[in-house]
């Protein structure tokens, strides 16, 4: 099992729609990122949590909020979609001095 | 603002050769660098992690070095494969490792 899942992998929706995306992790990291990827621009951060009741803003927050459920659950959710809004989407976790670890990505679609 | 450069944006090898990706930042006040691979449509993967103290880390046939004082990260890919065709990114963090800074990445292509 993957140490860091996001949930759904794919995901298309209508401009306008409230949706969710997922993570959890195993690994029993304290902190947890939410990254999106657009070709040539690189990974950009979104929102991050250094625990449960820590929650900052990032880079591109606008237009995104978050929730840190519990330690090993971050979700990511887009109020009303818009089309600029597609792109691929990482969570991650890191302790310490460890490595950052991604999961597998939701690509997102808005129409 | 930490700023990360990864050039060339993109490269093409014949297999077997061996080849180096080069990373810059600005801020040297790193607190660790990282290399990771990335498949297209793919999660990132990590391949070796260079702690502040460090000067290289070696997994394989992979060699990453680091020189704060120049800003600059480079990794060594020996007796390239066309299995390591893929897009190769580095990250920096600053102050305890908290906020990571990203590379565009450099596409590697190994032609067989």
């Amino acid at each position: 099992d993957a140490d860091v899942t996001q949930t759904p992998r794919n995901r298309i929706t209508k401009t306008g729609k409230r949706i969710m995306l997922e993570c959890s992790q195993t690994k029993g990291h304290d902190r947890m990122y939410w990254y999106r990827q657009d070709p040539g621009l690189g990974l950009r951060l979104i929102y991050y949590s250094f625990d449960v009741k820590d929650i900052n803003k990032g880079e591109i927050s606008d237009g995104y909020s978050v929730s840190r459920q519990a330690q090993a659950k971050f979700s990511l959710s887009l109020e009303s979609a818009i089309p600029n809004q597609t792109a691929l989407y990482f969570c991650a976790t890191a302790q310490g001095s460890s490595p950052l670890h991604f999961g597998n990505g939701t690509r997102l679609t808005v129409t | 603002k930490q700023e990360v450069t990864q050039i060339p944006a993109a490269l093409s090898v014949p297999e077997g050769e061996n080849l180096v990706l080069n990373c810059s930042f600005t801020d040297s006040a790193i607190y660790n660098l990282q290399w990771f691979r990335q498949d297209p449509g793919k999660g990132l993967t990590s391949l070796l992690l260079i702690q502040s103290s460090q000067r290289e880390q070696t997994s394989g046939r992979l060699n990453a070095s680091l020189d704060k004082s120049s800003g600059r990260s480079t990794l060594y890919i020996a007796a390239s494969q066309p299995g390591d065709s893929a897009t190769y990114l580095c990250t920096v963090s600053l102050g305890t490792g908290n906020q990571f800074y990203f590379g565009t990445g450099t596409s590697l292509t190994v032609i067989p």
